[in-house]
């Protein structure tokens, strides 16, 4: 079992629809929750970080932390076909790595 | 703020040749950067991690001789691929550790260099 499971989609949705990502984990350790934007051949941009469980809001995007469930979310509002690319959830525990889920490729079509 | 580097951004290569690549944290200082190797629709894997003055630290099953990393500064890390082959063929991203001084550091990545070896 892999320590974080996100589906890979791809997930294609129209224009000014609400998104949800989600990625689980089986590690209790992991205090630390990012949510990464990474279009084609490029680098992953940071897009959210959290290390409490609750909601956190910026912008269009809500990043949600579920420790008890071991489950984190990512919402997109209003979503833009700018918003298309893959997102990646990240977390750990304190320790200096980072464990990846696989990412989720994500369209919006206008 | 938190801007990271890299050069090349783009590299083709003959086969058995080495190719240098560097990793710079732009304006602020990096005692940790991360080098990753990503294959087209897959995640991001860890290859080593790097502190600056100490010798990287390697995932299992990254040869370290193949791949050396050297970290010379708080801005600067590289990563040469030595001998390189068809299929170290991939998009070599690295990442540098932001240190906050509260609960944890958050990477902030490089936008990635695609070595293509011919």
């Amino acid at each position: 079992q892999k320590e974080v499971e996100q589906d890979p989609g791809p997930l294609s949705v129209p224009e000014g629809a609400i998104v949800s990502l989600n990625c689980t984990y089986s590690n209790s350790a992991f205090q630390y929750f990012m949510w990464y934007r990474q279009y084609s051949r490029k680098g992953p941009e940071l897009l959210m970080y959290t290390y409490s469980s609750g909601n956190k809001e910026d912008g269009r995007f809500t990043a949600q932390v579920d420790k008890s469930s071991k489950y984190i979310s990512l919402f997109i509002r209003d979503s833009q076909p700018s918003d298309s690319a893959t997102y990646l959830c990240a977390m750990n525990g304190g320790a200096q790595k980072l464990v990846f889920g696989q990412g989720t490729r994500l369209t919006i079509n206008p | 703020g938190a801007v990271v580097s890299q050069h090349p951004s783009r590299v083709i290569c003959k086969s058995g040749t080495s190719v240098k690549i560097e990793c710079r944290s732009l304006d602020f200082q990096a005692t940790t950067m991360f080098w990753y190797r990503q294959f087209p629709k897959q995640s991001l894997m860890l290859m080593a991690t790097s502190n600056e003055g100490s010798k990287a630290t390697y995932e299992q099953g990254v040869e370290k001789d193949k791949f050396l990393i050297n970290h010379a500064s708080l801005t600067l890390s590289t990563l040469t691929v030595t001998s390189a082959h068809p299929e170290d063929s991939s998009f070599y991203i690295c990442s540098a550790r932001l240190a906050s001084g509260g609960f944890t550091d958050t990477q902030y990545f490089g936008p990635g260099t695609r070595l293509t070896v011919l």
